[in-house]
Order: C-alpha cells, then structure tokens, then sequence
C-alpha cells in the first residue's frame, strides 16, 4: 500500500492568499485526521473525519480554516486567507475505524506551508 | 494543556546504550500509545498498551504502564543510530468524541 499521500510536499506563499492541502487516506480506512505541527505548540488535531462525515472540528484555530472530505479517498484542508502564523507542518492521518483513541493512526509525510 | 507529557524532553546517549523516556498524563485513560518521528517525516506508530496490561515488548521495545502513577515509559534496548528520532507518547482524550492526543515529544540522539 502506498500509504497516506499528502500533496503538495512544500508550499510557500505569501499572506493574504489561499492555501489548498490535499490527502488521500490509506485505502479502506474509515477515519481521517488533520493535525499541525510546530515548535511552540507541537502537534496540534485540528479536525477529524468518519465515514467523509467530520466528526470534531474543534482544534480549527479560526474561520479562515476549512476542511473537507467529498469522498472516502480525498480531504482537503483550506486556509484562506492565509497568514505568516499559519506556518508549520500539517500532517494528514488515517485509520481504519474509529476507536474511542486506541485506533493506530497512519500519518503521511506532510506538508510544510511557509507563510511570507 | 497537554494530556501527555513526556520527559526528558532530549537525550543524548551512545549506540548499543539502553534509552528510557517517560511520559505522564493527567486523567485516566484506556490505552496509550508511542510514536516515532524521524525528521522530516510523518509519525510511526510503534506500540499500544492498554490499561489492563503493565508491560509490552516488540522487538529492542519494552513499554510500562503504571496507572496508579498515570505514567508510562519506553525503553530502547541496544540503542542504534537509526534509533535518533523523536518520540511522542498519545492518549485518548476524554470525552464523548475521545481523540487521540499527542505530547510534546522527546528527541533521542544516538550517537554512533
């Protein structure tokens, strides 16, 4: 299996313009998560998803951030309008089901989005 | 706050050397969970123990749970240069959607 995808690798942009990360989730498994990672905060769960349904989205830091899941095999994660504190690794992970946390949870490889 | 913490939050040892790291959480938990993240990279699930067991082994692994202490500690056997990483604890958060949460992590170097 290829394991989870995440594209692009590296983003840079500058403030003000919008920001599209993209996944694509192990094949047949049911759950997705959405996470950011940095220095100050470490890794941070921003939403997760079961069955394309988003679950919590609680960890979304502001309005300027959306995700979406239109089908089992793609979420996307939005931020627009984008800002310098925006910047930091975001990492995909999926899993085959929910399980109250003791689902293994597969992460990609990231994405490391440079806000100027 | 974090419902995991672990400590120390760096460690330097020798290759072959045993490396211990400990975390600690704040409520009670069904399970807990240790990941690995070289640089660069996504995290790598390397064990679960729940809370009814006190010890695990996967290969050079060996993980305790105390969970009268609320802690837990890793400990890498025969450490190997491949072995620098970091090292994240996770542990469900409590709660009607209970989710997995990560602490701050611990940077093992292994030096060869």
């Amino acid at each position: 299996d290829a394991g989870v995808i995440q594209s692009p690798r590296h983003e840079v942009t500058e403030m003000g313009q919008e920001v599209t990360l993209r996944c694509k989730p192990i094949s047949g498994h049911n759950s997705l998560f959405w996470y950011r990672q940095t220095m100050m905060r470490g890794l941070e769960l921003l939403i997760y998803f079961n069955n394309n349904v988003p679950i919590d989205d609680s960890g979304m830091p502001e309005d300027r951030f959306s995700a979406k899941m239109p089908n089992a095999s793609f979420s996307t994660l939005k931020i627009q309008p984008s800002e310098p504190r925006d910047s930091a690794v975001y990492f995909c992970a999926s899993s085959p089901r929910l399980a109250g946390g003791q689902e293994t949870q597969y992460f990609g490889p990231g994405t490391r989005l440079l806000v100027l | 706050s974090q419902q995991g913490e672990e400590d120390p939050q760096a460690l330097s040892i020798q290759e072959g050397e045993n490396a211990t790291m400990n975390c600690s959480y704040k409520t009670s938990i069904n399970n807990l969970q240790w990941y690995r993240q070289n640089s660069g990279r996504g995290l790598v699930h390397l064990i679960l123990i729940r809370s009814n067991e006190r010890e695990k082994h996967s290969g050079r692994l060996r993980v305790t749970l105390d969970t009268s202490k609320k802690s837990s500690s890793l400990l890498i056997t025969a450490s190997r240069a491949a072995d620098t990483a970091s090292y994240f604890c996770a542990t469900p958060k409590a709660g009607a959607n209970s989710k997995l949460t990560f602490g701050k992590g611990i940077t093992l170097s292994v030096r060869p």
